[in-house]
């Protein structure tokens, strides 16, 4: 079925420490990979994004990884800050239609 | 406007109403998502139009649940007859080309009392 699996549910690192976060997806012909952060009350914000015809794109502290083979994708920030602190969401646009399936989300916590 | 702007950010309705929720994607944007978000959870799709054709509704609940977007810019999510179990945030999304990256509203909160 569609389905993003998403892993941790929640993440608590010190602040300056690294944060990983790694969906699953299940349909080969999913091409397209955001990433988004959702702060208490507001919208999710997109972060960064991959496309299946790349392995690897960095934004600064944020860097997403991909392995089509293996079909998981990650997110990776470095030098956690408090501001870092939200519930990210992965998501994959679903292969031969528009629609993203979301993750059930990580609620990352950066502690001072 | 610079984002995408939703109306309501807030309806309360009494079980068994219809409701309108509206989107006012980005300028030029071609793209729209409705989508469902319950609290802790992420959004679960509803619909997609590309321009005014509604090219994907496998996600709406069931046939409470309709959409459109007569002239590709403004779309309404109607619910029928709504029901406590209706009771979520409805997002709506949108992007400038189907493989473009897609924005969020900031969403209306529906309650069914």
């Amino acid at each position: 079925g569609e389905n993003v699996e998403q892993h941790p549910s929640t993440l608590s690192v010190q602040e300056g420490d690294s944060a990983v976060i790694k969906c699953t997806y299940s349909d080969s012909a999913s091409n397209y990979f955001p990433w988004y952060k959702q702060e208490l009350g507001k919208r999710p914000q997109l972060i960064i994004d991959i496309r299946s015809n790349v392995g690897e794109k960095k934004d600064q502290r944020i860097a997403v990884t991909l392995n089509k083979t293996a079909k998981h994708f990650s997110l990776h920030i470095t030098e956690t800050q408090p501001e870092d602190s939200a519930v990210y969401f992965c998501a994959a646009r679903w292969g031969g239609t528009y629609k993203y399936i979301f993750g059930t989300g990580t609620r990352l916590k950066v502690l001072a | 406007g610079a984002g995408v702007s939703q109306s309501p950010r807030y309806k309360v309705t009494k079980r068994g109403q219809d409701v309108a929720l509206r989107c006012d994607p980005i300028s030029g944007h071609v793209s729209l998502y409705w989508y469902r978000q319950a609290l802790g959870q992420g959004p679960e799709f509803l619909t997609y139009f590309n321009y005014e054709a509604q090219q994907d509704k496998s996600g709406l609940p069931n046939d409470r649940f309709s959409a459109e977007r007569p002239e590709g810019s403004i779309s309404t999510l109607t619910i029928q007859r709504t029901e406590q179990r209706d009771s979520a945030m409805y997002r709506c999304a949108s992007s400038l080309a189907r493989d473009t990256e897609a924005f969020f509203g900031q969403g209306t909160r529906l309650t069914v009392v």
